[in-house]
């Protein structure tokens, strides 16, 4: 069942420059998508959310895309900072279910 | 800044037996989760929780799985008897109005022998 795909086990930026990380989707039902950051030892955090009505969603340093005709969305964060390093989860869910349903996710290490 | 609570932090026990798991919810919050992360693999939903009945759960939520509100505060997961594929990290998480964005605890670490 891999409903969510973040193809992308691991990433490495400079500090600075733009992390990009990559999430798609097969269920066409989904219609809000997340991301959470954990840190090692600690839950997933809540880190920013997109309804598909929208195709972006600003947060401070962290800009989420989505196209839904690609079924494709993107995590943007501008400029990384090495506190930033962490795995990052995509997760989706359908209007009427608590359900999220996460993505493997991505290793992020942002480098002094 | 309030958070999500769980104990123990780390839960060995042999299989066959009963684990209880706990979790203290944002105190303002109604809407409860359970989810799973076998190592290696995706954060799996399990159930969620809300006025004191189960409002949805997964394939994996089967019989040997129940949940509980003892009190105003507790938030518990019982596994009846573990058995060796139920080792994973358990996470708890909550919400005040069921939206998506859940907040979670740190996670127990099962491990089951």
């Amino acid at each position: 069942d891999q409903q969510v795909k973040q193809n992308s086990p691991s990433l490495s930026v400079q500090e600075g420059r733009i992390s990009i990380l990559n999430c798609d989707y097969t269920n066409s039902m989904f219609d809000y998508f997340l991301w959470y950051k954990k840190y090692p030892a600690e839950g997933p955090t809540f880190l920013i959310s997109i309804s598909s009505i929208k195709d972006k969603n600003e947060d401070g340093r962290f800009t989420v895309f989505l196209n839904k005709s690609a079924k494709h969305l993107s995590l943007h964060i501008v400029p990384s900072q090495p506190g930033d390093s962490a795995v990052y989860f995509c997760a989706a869910s359908v209007t009427g279910s608590y359900q999220l349903t996460f993505g493997k996710g991505t290793k992020l290490s942002v480098i002094p | 800044e309030p958070e999500v609570t769980q104990t123990p932090s780390h839960q060995v026990t042999q299989m066959g037996q009963e684990v209880i798991l706990r979790c203290v919810p944002i105190s303002n919050h109604l809407y409860f989760y359970w989810y799973r992360q076998i190592l290696g693999q995706k954060v799996e939903f399990l159930v969620s929780f809300y006025n004191n009945e189960i409002s949805e759960k997964s394939e994996i939520f089967d019989d040997q799985f129940s949940v509980e509100r003892p009190d105003g505060s507790n938030f518990t997961l019982k596994i009846r008897s573990t058995k060796l594929e139920d080792s994973a990290m358990y996470f708890c998480a909550s919400t005040w109005d069921g939206t998506r964005g859940q907040y979670f605890g740190p996670g127990t670490r099962l491990t089951v022998t």
